[in-house]
Order: structure tokens, then C-alpha cells, then sequence
């Protein structure tokens, strides 16, 4: 089973930032917070990761509570094309576990005009 | 571009008839992925490869297999599909676990 909790739906006006949170209350020590979405008929697509500092890369930002237990993805500008399912992910960055994305249902993000 | 790339994108295939599908990665990337993504469901992983070394996932049926010849090449083997094996598959690569993964635009089976 997946161990994060996210909304089923969000909107979001082109052009404002979309912050789509996500729940990991079990979260273990060596467990990263990885985010990745689908656009509809395609592969699924790396946005970032982070343990628990604030992270920003030239898609996204992730903001991790200071507890590790929930997360915020924060896409400043949003675009038509950022319309797509978000799946935050909890997983070990080595070891046993590594391997595996357990996706969960993720969060359909809809950017409206 | 360096990419993840499968052939082909739309598989027909008749009710326990096998099938094959690829996956190549220009990546040099050490491991491989296949995942099994129904209509309206989150991937699911099937199992992996680093290297030459096989991971299969525990609930994978043994109706499905995979090779990997060389370290740019893995194919999904179905022996013999059922309605139910109708879905999205998809390719994905990693240098190593735990990196973020790559993944190809899938191929979508059809079964007859």
C-alpha cells in the first residue's frame, strides 16, 4: 500500500502557483520524498526529491515540514501543460526498497485558462 | 537526447497468443524497470533488472517475463495473455536504485 495520503483533485488558475500537498505521517528515517506526474497517455515524469530541506529545481520547488511528515509541491507558474496526475512517493534512497515506486492514486491537477 | 524509447506503442494480440515488448534505453543506465499501468490505476512495478540481475516483484504472475541481452535492450514477454493483462506497459531506467527514474511513453496491449 502506498504510505501517502494526497487529494484526489485540485484546480488551478493559469499563470498562479499550484501547491499540491501531500501526507507521509510514517515516513521513515531513510525514506526521500520523491514527486513525479503523468500527463494524460504518457510515461510518467520525474519532478524532485528531497529529505528534508527545501528543494528547487528548474520545475518545481518541495517545501518538507520540519517533522518529515507532510510536503508541499509547489509549481510557481502554472501552465496548460502542467495539467496531469502528481504522485508524491516515499521511498529509501538505497538499500532494500530502492527500487520500487509504490505509486499511490495521486492528485489530477487541472489547470484552467 | 538521451532517452527511453518502446516499440511499438499499440499491441494487438488474440487471447493467449504471446507477445513481446521492448525497451531500449540510449541512457547507459544500470537498471531497468517494467511497469504494468490499468486503465485508471498508478503503475504497478513487475519487476526490475540491475545489471543482469533479475527482480521480480512478488504478485507478478508467472505468465510474465523479461530479458535483458545487453545493458541498452529489456523485453517483457506476456506467454499467454488474458483479457485482464490489457494495459499500459512502461519502461522506465535508473543509473541505481533510489535515482529518479526514467520512463519511456509505454506501449498500450490490446487483447482480442
Amino acid at each position: 500500500d502506498a504510505k501517502t495520503t494526497q487529494p484526489t483533485s485540485m484546480d488551478c488558475a493559469e499563470g498562479r502557483a499550484a501547491n499540491l500537498p501531500c501526507n507521509h505521517s510514517t515516513i521513515s528515517g531513510n525514506e526521500y520524498v520523491y514527486w513525479y506526474r503523468q500527463i494524460h497517455s504518457q510515461g510518467p515524469q520525474y519532478i524532485i526529491h528531497g529529505l528534508k530541506n527545501n528543494e528547487t529545481n528548474e520545475m518545481a520547488s518541495l517545501i518538507i515540514t520540519e517533522d518529515r511528515k507532510s510536503s508541499t509541491l509547489i509549481l510557481p507558474h502554472a501552465t496548460l501543460r502542467d495539467t496531469a496526475v502528481y504522485y508524491c512517493i516515499v521511498h529509501p534512497y538505497s538499500g532494500a526498497g530502492s527500487y520500487q515506486l509504490t505509486f499511490g492514486k495521486g492528485t489530477k491537477l487541472s489547470v484552467i485558462p | 537526447d538521451a532517452m527511453v524509447i518502446q516499440n511499438p506503442r499499440y499491441q494487438v494480440t488474440q487471447f493467449g497468443k504471446p507477445v513481446t515488448l521492448s525497451c531500449s534505453q540510449t541512457l547507459n543506465h544500470n537498471v531497468m524497470y517494467w511497469y504494468q499501468q490499468k486503465s485508471s490505476q498508478a503503475p504497478k512495478l513487475l519487476f526490475h533488472y540491475y545489471d543482469k540481475d533479475f527482480n521480480n516483484e512478488a504478485d507478478t504472475p508467472d505468465n510474465f517475463q523479461s530479458r535483458r541481452p545487453n545493458t541498452s535492450f529489456c523485453f517483457l514477454d506476456i506467454r499467454s495473455p488474458g483479457l485482464g493483462d490489457a494495459a499500459m506497459y512502461l519502461c522506465a531506467t535508473s543509473r541505481r536504485g533510489g535515482d529518479e527514474q526514467f520512463f519511456g511513453p509505454g506501449t498500450r496491449l490490446t487483447v482480442l
